[in-house]
């Protein structure tokens, strides 16, 4: 089973500012194979990021990602109070598909 | 456009059988994959299983001997099942699509359930 190990577990920041999220797979996943997901508190969650850097229908292009190998990244340039919110990483090239532990993004 | 809708007891008492269905509406389940996710609470997400248009599965190896996934495509719905259940099974249950990006060859779950919530007592 790819574990994915997601750093940092929570960040601080204020909006407008840029988040750096990562995540970190125990072997080697397919970028095709990584996707990345909002989840709002309440809400069910929602898929931002496929094929590790293709955005979903509807997601702002403040939303990117990037990474291959072991290590990929989710980037937002300037965060909207809607951003505020958890984030998970999922892995769809080894089965089972395993999801990272989330990284929350909380208002500084 | 599509909607996933999940249903069935919010209780279940410790030993017997979850059952959930999933209803879509907006679109056909003869096509795509049908995912069950689901989230202890104050949790992470945990991938259950799916089942493929064609009726082949694929689960969890953690819940492999409790999950049966099936499909009713004359209801457009399908279903999850999961066996002597505990505490540990109390949970958010989603149901999701997952779509087939095929200029790139990859895959997201792109449609999800609202999440319905089921508590293991007795």
């Amino acid at each position: 089973e790819i574990v994915l190990t997601q750093s940092p577990g929570t960040l601080s920041l204020s909006p407008g500012e840029r988040a750096t999220l990562s995540c970190r797979a125990s072997q080697s996943v397919s970028s095709s194979y990584l996707a990345w997901y909002q989840q709002r508190p309440g809400q069910a969650p929602r898929l931002l990021i496929y094929g590790a850097s293709s955005r979903a229908t509807g997601i702002p292009d403040r939303f990117s990602g990037s990474g291959s190998g072991t290590d990929f990244t989710l980037t937002i340039s300037r965060l909207e109070p809607e951003d505020f919110a958890v984030y998970y990483c999922q892995q769809y090239g080894s089965s089972p598909e395993t999801f990272g532990q989330g990284t929350k993004v909380e208002i500084k | 456009q599509v909607q996933l809708q999940e249903s069935g007891p919010g209780l279940v008492k410790p030993s017997e059988t979850l059952s959930l269905t999933c209803t879509v509406s907006g679109g056909s389940i003869s096509s795509y994959y049908w995912s069950w996710i689901r989230q202890p609470p104050g949790k992470g997400l945990e991938w259950i299983g799916f089942i493929y248009y064609s009726g082949s599965t694929n689960y969890n190896p953690s819940l492999k001997s409790r999950v049966t996934i099936s499909r009713d495509t004359s209801k457009n719905q399908f279903s999850l099942r999961l066996s002597s259940v505990t505490a540990a099974d109390a949970a958010v249950y989603y149901c999701a699509r997952l779509y087939y990006y095929a200029k790139i060859d990859s895959y997201g779950m792109d449609v999800w359930g609202q999440g319905t919530t089921v508590t293991v007592s007795s």
